[in-house]
């Protein structure tokens, strides 16, 4: 099965600087890979999602980056703001045709510092 | 769109009883559903996959009779933990995919459910 690893788990950064956490997967049939936020006690929230036919995706201050070669794939966040302050987790789906469940990784804690 | 909900949002039950979360699809049809299992400061992991009208498929390590999963309708989806005990204490969250063709494999989650087995 599909297996995903995420650093950093706990990234502190300046409010107005970037921010980059990155994901690797193990299951080169993976397609799909999807970005979550999570505040403390609420459901995961897609941020940006990214198809295995694309490398990059943009969405005002958020990107995603993919390298299929490498099995990696990047969520930049720029111009952080306190309200980036959350948790984030990447998955991914290897689906072979049918609906999969995610893989996630176990979570970065973005903390923006004032 | 694309709204899920569940409910209870959270329940306290006593060791040994069963609990049933529902988890509904408010304006979509899901032929699938999902349901994973959020240990505190934990990630989310997939404990099962429920198909409308058909068994559901549980993940390596997910006991298949104490997870209960009955998937009666399009729009809705039940998981049952029965015979509770504090180790099964956790966030129980749902997600259904609308199998949109201009939005594939994407999921919309529900917000949760927190169980306290006491």
């Amino acid at each position: 099965g599909e297996n995903v690893e995420q650093h950093p788990s706990t990234l502190s950064v300046q409010e107005g600087d970037s921010a980059v956490i990155k994901c690797t997967y193990s299951d080169s049939a993976s397609n799909y890979f999807p970005w979550y936020k999570q505040e403390l006690g609420k459901r995961p929230q897609l941020i940006i999602d990214i198809r295995s036919n694309v490398g990059e995706k943009k969405d005002q201050r958020i990107a995603v980056t993919l390298n299929k070669t490498a099995k990696h794939f990047s969520l930049h966040i720029t111009e952080t703001q306190p309200e980036d302050s959350a948790v984030y987790f990447c998955a991914a789906i290897e689906s072979g045709g049918g609906a999969d469940g995610l893989t996630f990784g176990k979570g970065t804690h973005l903390i923006i510092q004032p | 769109g694309a709204v899920v909900s569940q409910h209870p949002s959270w329940v306290i039950c006593k060791s040994g009883t069963s609990v049933k979360i529902e988890c509904r699809s408010l304006d979509f049809q899901a032929t699938t559903m999902f349901w994973y299992r959020q240990f505190p400061k934990q990630s989310l992991m997939l404990m099962a996959t429920s198909n409308e009208g058909s068994k559901a498929t549980y993940e390596q390590g997910v006991e298949k009779d104490k997870f209960l999963i009955n998937h009666a309708s399009l729009t809705l989806s039940t998981l049952t933990v029965t015979s509770a005990h504090p180790e099964d204490s956790s966030f129980y969250i749902c997600s259904a995919d609308p199998g949109l063709a201009a939005n594939l494999y994407e999921q919309y989650f529900g917000p949760g459910t927190r169980l306290t087995v006491t």
